[in-house]
């Protein structure tokens, strides 16, 4: 089955620090990857949708400034969180989609990156 | 924005026990999604339902679409402990095909 590898899957920084996670699609290309955070024991929360050469969607109330989504080629997307602070400390997921995507085609998740800011 | 309002939030249980965990939305959905997430792990598809009215089976789970595509619920059989996980309805919808996550369940079952 389709394949979706993040890295890194646990970082921890400094608060005022920039983080780049990323999230690869290995057998498949991603025209669409989405970025959701995720909470202790709560649900996963879409922050954006990214097309690939395009720019990323963002849900509302995500600081696109902040939170900054690179889908240059179909394999590769990036999340960086710039300066970084103790609330951004979360759980971080993507997922991709092949092309040619219908309401039945399925969406790959990657394992997710847990990001500690001291 | 859809949303989709996922009960009971929390649920404890023996091991035998069976369960029912609902999603419901007001918004009509293209399809529904039911995922199991154990944690420090992506979500993993348990199945997809289409068509309202619909019922899928999976070993000891099983799930329904409303007729309206609004709701879903997931019913387990004679629970497993190692059925322990948070279990989450996700309905795709909008024009960028985007998967909106209910809050999750968060399933205990004891031994």
């Amino acid at each position: 089955g389709a394949v979706v590898s993040q890295h890194p899957s646990r970082v921890i920084c400094k608060s005022g620090t920039s983080v780049k996670i990323e999230c690869r699609s290995l057998d498949f290309q991603a025209t669409t990857m989405f970025w959701y955070r995720q909470f202790p024991k709560q649900s996963l929360m879409l922050m954006a949708t990214s097309n690939e050469g395009s720019k990323a969607t963002y849900e509302q109330g995500v600081e696109k400034d902040k939170f900054l989504i690179n889908h240059a080629s179909l394999t590769l997307s990036t999340l960086t969180v710039t300066s970084a602070h103790p609330e951004d400390s979360s759980f971080y997921i993507c997922s991709a989609r092949g092309g040619g995507a219908t309401y039945n085609s399925p969406l790959h998740f990657g394992n997710g990156t847990r990001l500690t800011v001291t | 924005t859809q949303l989709l309002e996922q009960s009971p939030q929390f649920l404890s249980i023996q091991e035998g026990e069976n369960l029912t965990v609902y999603c419901n939305s007001s918004s009509v959905f293209s399809s529904l999604q039911w995922y199991r997430q154990e944690p420090g792990e992506g979500p993993v598809l348990l199945v997809t339902v289409v068509t309202g009215g619909e019922v899928k089976k999976l070993k000891r789970l099983t799930f329904q679409f409303g007729d309206a595509r609004k709701d879903s619920s997931l019913h387990i059989t004679a629970a497993q402990t190692g059925d322990t996980g948070l279990y989450l309805c996700a309905g795709f919808g909008g024009s960028n095909y985007k998967l909106t996550f209910g809050k999750g369940t968060l399933l205990t079952v004891n031994p």
